[in-house]
C-alpha cells in the first residue's frame, strides 16, 4: 500500500489554465505539506495543514490554494498557470510527534506549463 | 531565520569507497532535528538518517553515518562501501521543534557512484 500518493504524477498544461493536484496519505498522520522543487532541484515549503487547519503559508502567489477536506487529504489548486509554475510538487505527511518528526513524501507531480 | 548550506553541488566516488557530504546550518534554536534525504532519479524522497540535536552521539544507519558538530553547526553524511544504488541527490534538512514543523532544505549534492 502506498503511504503517500499523489495524482497525477505528470501534468502538462497551457498557460492560463487551472489545475489541481491531489494528495492522500494512509498513515494516520495529522500534518500534511506541499513542497515545490524547481528546475535546480531546490525544495521549498509552500503550505502545511494540521488536522485540516492551515498552519504554514509561505510566500506563495494567491493563485495557489490548498484545500484539506479531511486530515488524510491535501489538495493543491492552481489558477491561471504561468510558465514559472513548472516544477515538481511534492506532498508529504508527518505525525508531528515521535520518530523525529520524519516526513513521508509522495512520488511528486511534475507540472509542465507550456 | 534558519539556513542550510551544502557547499558541494556535485561529487563522485568509486564503488566500494567512502565519501563524505558536507552540510552546515545556521540557527539560534537549541532544540532541533537534522535529516539527510536521498532523491534518486526516480524522484522519490527517501529518509537516509536523522539526528536529534540534544543527542551527542552521532546517528548511524548501516553504511550511513553522520558527524554532528553542534557547536560548529555542522552535519556531514558519510557513506561507506558506496554502491551504485547510492547515486542520487542528497539533501540536508533542518527542522526546529517549536512552532511550525517545516523542513528547511539545503540546495543538495548530486552524488555519482562510479563502477
Amino acid at each position: 500500500d502506498t503511504a503517500v500518493s499523489q495524482t497525477p504524477k505528470y501534468l502538462v498544461t497551457q498557460m492560463g489554465n487551472d489545475k489541481s493536484i491531489k494528495c492522500e496519505q494512509n498513515l494516520g498522520h495529522d500534518t500534511m505539506y506541499w513542497y515545490k522543487q524547481d528546475s535546480k532541484k531546490f525544495l521549498k515549503i509552500m503550505f502545511s495543514y494540521n488536522n485540516k487547519e492551515l498552519i504554514i503559508n509561505e510566500t506563495v502567489p494567491n493563485r495557489f490554494s490548498p484545500k484539506s477536506p479531511d486530515k488524510a487529504h491535501l489538495n493543491l489548486h492552481i489558477n491561471s498557470l504561468e510558465l514559472g509554475d513548472s516544477a515538481v510538487y511534492f506532498c508529504a505527511s508527518s505525525p508531528r510527534t515521535g520518530r523525529g518528526y520524519e516526513q513521508y513524501f509522495g512520488p511528486g507531480t511534475r507540472l509542465t506549463v507550456t | 531565520a534558519q539556513t542550510v548550506t551544502q557547499s558541494q553541488p556535485e561529487m563522485s566516488v568509486q564503488e566500494a569507497e567512502t565519501v563524505t557530504l558536507s552540510c552546515t546550518y545556521d540557527t539560534s534554536e537549541s532544540n532541533y532535528y537534522l535529516f539527510w534525504y536521498k532523491q534518486p532519479p526516480s524522484r522519490q524522497m527517501i529518509l537516509v538518517i536523522r539526528q536529534e540535536a540534544y543527542k551527542q552521539q552521532n546517528a548511524t544507519e548501516n553504511r550511513f553515518s553522520v558527524n554532528f558538530q553542534k557547536a560548529a553547526k555542522s552535519f556531514s553524511l558519510k557513506i561507506s562501501d558506496s554502491q551504485l544504488g547510492d547515486t542520487a541527490m542528497y539533501f540536508c534538512a533542518f527542522m526546529k521543534t517549536s512552532g511550525t514543523y517545516k523542513y528547511i532544505f539545503g540546495t543538495g549534492t548530486r552524488l555519482k557512484v562510479l563502477a
